[in-house]
């Protein structure tokens, strides 16, 4: 079964650094999403991605963070400075069709101190 | 009023037992609905997607009312497998993104 793999597993970076969290989604779909999972608390929509650009984003999602499709494989989240309330997991996804078929990575727990 | 809401629980319920859940979802223009599953630091695998007719797959039956944003999830004869958070997911017409609930979590007890 085709599967979205995300690295690290877990990633541990001072405050105020920056951290990219990779995902490579599932090679034919077009929509590439990432979430964030604060522990204790509900899954929460960052971006989603179409056609090499931002399709939509939440309010969590402003300057600090940005996405990339570097090649044709992976997708990339990078947080500026990262702050203690970044700390999460962070969840990719990609589905062939917006809305749709979702299917999500194991995560990156970011532990930021 | 939060977009999805769910019982948080937890509910502990004895191997065998039929055990349900109830969502509602707050914006009338949501269009497809879900349930996911997650396991403890595990990220969300989809269970099934509700229809509106309702939905069967083997113990597990979901119902969605849309004149009441209702939605439901039925386990019957439980097992200890079924042991995780039960998240109630909606997506919105025309937007890609979908909205989670803050999950119910289940644990079987033997």
């Amino acid at each position: 079964e085709p599967e979205v793999t995300q690295t690290p597993s877990h990633q541990v970076t001072q405050m105020g650094q920056e951290v990219i969290l990779r995902c490579v989604p599932i090679s034919n779909h077009l929509y590439f999403y990432w979430y964030r999972q604060i522990l204790g608390q509900k899954v929460e929509f960052l971006v989603s991605f179409y056609n090499n650009e931002i399709s939509e984003k939440s309010e969590i999602f402003d300057d600090q963070f940005s996405v990339e499709r570097p090649d044709g494989s992976n997708f990339t989240l990078k947080i500026r400075s990262t702050k203690l309330e970044d700390s999460a997991m962070y969840f990719c996804a990609s589905s062939p069709t917006g809305g749709n078929g979702y299917t999500f990575g194991s995560g990156t727990r970011l532990t930021v101190v | 009023r939060k977009e999805v809401e769910q019982d948080p629980g937890p509910f502990n319920v004895p191997e065998g037992a039929t055990v349900a859940f109830n969502c509602t979802y707050s914006n009338s223009a949501s269009q497809s609905f879900f349930w996911y599953r997650q396991d403890c630091r595990k990220e969300p695998k989809l269970l099934m997607s509700v229809y509106s007719s309702g939905n069967e797959d083997g113990r597990f039956t979901a119902q969605l009312n849309r004149a009441s944003q209702y939605i439901s999830l039925l386990i019957r004869d439980s097992k200890l497998s079924d042991s995780a958070t039960y998240l109630c997911v909606v997506n919105v017409f025309g937007n890609e993104k979908l909205t989670f609930g803050t999950g119910t979590r289940l644990t079987i007890i033997p």
